[in-house]
Formats: structure tokens, C-alpha cells, sequence
């Protein structure tokens, strides 16, 4: 276990749909981050939270909604989502000492969303 | 064009055998490089981190290089395993905390 869990790890939602991905680190860290994981692409990282403050949003679409209510969890919250937003969605974490990056990231299991 | 290219894209080997994996990169100014090993249905695992000043590290089976003139790592995997099949990532990261990643290697080890 990486002490990153993820729930849920797999989701089926209609385009119409509201649905929250969590994620949840015992690991101490300062920085959570959300990476969208596509087949054969470099993993896209979407948000940063560092001490719960969102120090970068990787300009993704805003029916991504982000939420930090504190350094151990972090939420994704999804509505009106597309079919192209299908892919396994990746919470991690870090130290968060140099604000987060450059730094060894400690990754949860996954959600894989598809978007029908 | 990303700034972390990996080849091969997939690779097929016998349980046993050695194998290399090229990650290329163009981040600059750079401040370390990391290669990652994700299972299927798993998040990706941290094996190895190499510094500006660090040409080798070896982790168990896993010897990474870096050759930072050429802009150039490999992950050498020696006696290959079938626990070994996975996709093997490479994260540069530069000094303007910027952090790329590589669309990784997919190995897979038969009996």
C-alpha cells in the first residue's frame, strides 16, 4: 500500500450526471495532486494543492471541480462530463516542501471513470 | 512535442532475460529524473531517483543511468521477472518546478 486511497476505483456515469472522486493520504504530506491518465499518453496533471491551497489548475475544463478541505483528502468533483473525459483518474501525493513539485509523488490505485 | 520521449513503447521479453528502457528528455535547466513502475490497475511506484551528478543507482534489479550532456536515461532490468511486466514511466523535472512525464514503456515478461 502507497498510504493513498482512492475511492471509488471504478465509475460509470451518464453525461448528465454529478459524481465525486475521493481521495484520502496518510502519509503527512502537504501537496495532493489529480492526474488524468489517458492509454499511451503521458499522464496530465490537472490540479495542485499545496497546504489546501490550489497552487495550479492545469486549465481544465470546469465541469472538473476540485475541493481541499484539508492536507489529507482531496475531492473531484464531476458533472456534465463528455465521453473524451473517459480515463483513470490518479490522486497523489508528496512532501510538499518545494511546493510540491519536482518531488517524489506517492500515487492512490485509481478511479477508472467511463463517461456514457 | 513532450519533452520527455520513451522508447520502446512496448517491449516482449522472456522470463530471464535482461532488458533497456531510453528515456530522452529536453527539460532544462534540470533537477532530477525519476522512473516509475505502474502494475496494471495500479498507481505509479517510485524506483529510482537520479540527480545532475549521478550516472548510475541501481534498486534491487533496477539499474537506472543518466547521462546528463546527452540528455539521456536508461533502466537497465537484469533476470527479468513476470512480476516485472508493467509500464515504466520516466518523470523529468526541472528547476522551474516544472514536472514531465514520459508516456512510459510497457513491459511484458513471458514464461
Amino acid at each position: 500500500e502507497t498510504g493513498v486511497t482512492q475511492t471509488p476505483r471504478h465509475l460509470v456515469m451518464g453525461m448528465t450526471n454529478k459524481k465525486s472522486l475521493k481521495c484520502e493520504q496518510h502519509l503527512g504530506h502537504n501537496a495532493m495532486y489529480w492526474y488524468k491518465q489517458s492509454a499511451k499518453k503521458p499522464l496530465e496533471l490537472m490540479f495542485v494543492y499545496n497546504f489546501k491551497e490550489q497552487t495550479e489548475n492545469n486549465s481544465v475544463p470546469s465541469r472538473f471541480s476540485p475541493e481541499c478541505p484539508n492536507s489529507s483528502h482531496l475531492f473531484l468533483h464531476l458533472h456534465t462530463l463528455q465521453p473524451e473525459d473517459s480515463a483513470l483518474y490518479l490522486c497523489a501525493s508528496s512532501q510538499g516542501r518545494t511546493g510540491g513539485r519536482g518531488e517524489k509523488l506517492f500515487f492512490g490505485s485509481g478511479t477508472q471513470l467511463s463517461v456514457l | 512535442k513532450n519533452q520527455v520521449e520513451q522508447s520502446p513503447q512496448s517491449l516482449i521479453i522472456l522470463e530471464g532475460k535482461n532488458c533497456t528502457l531510453q528515456c530522452n528528455y529536453t527539460v532544462s535547466p534540470f533537477s532530477n529524473l525519476r522512473w516509475y513502475k505502474q502494475d496494471t490497475g495500479r498507481g505509479p511506484v517510485s524506483l529510482t531517483i537520479m540527480t545532475f551528478s549521478e550516472n548510475t543507482k541501481s534498486n534491487g534489479r533496477y539499474t537506472a543511468t543518466l547521462d546528463a550532456d546527452t540528455k539521456q536515461s536508461s533502466l537497465h532490468i537484469t533476470a527479468s521477472q513476470l512480476s516485472d511486466s508493467a509500464s515504466y514511466i520516466c518523470v523529468v523535472s526541472g528547476k522551474n518546478n516544472d514536472m514531465r512525464f514520459g508516456a512510459g514503456t510497457r513491459l511484458t515478461v513471458k514464461p
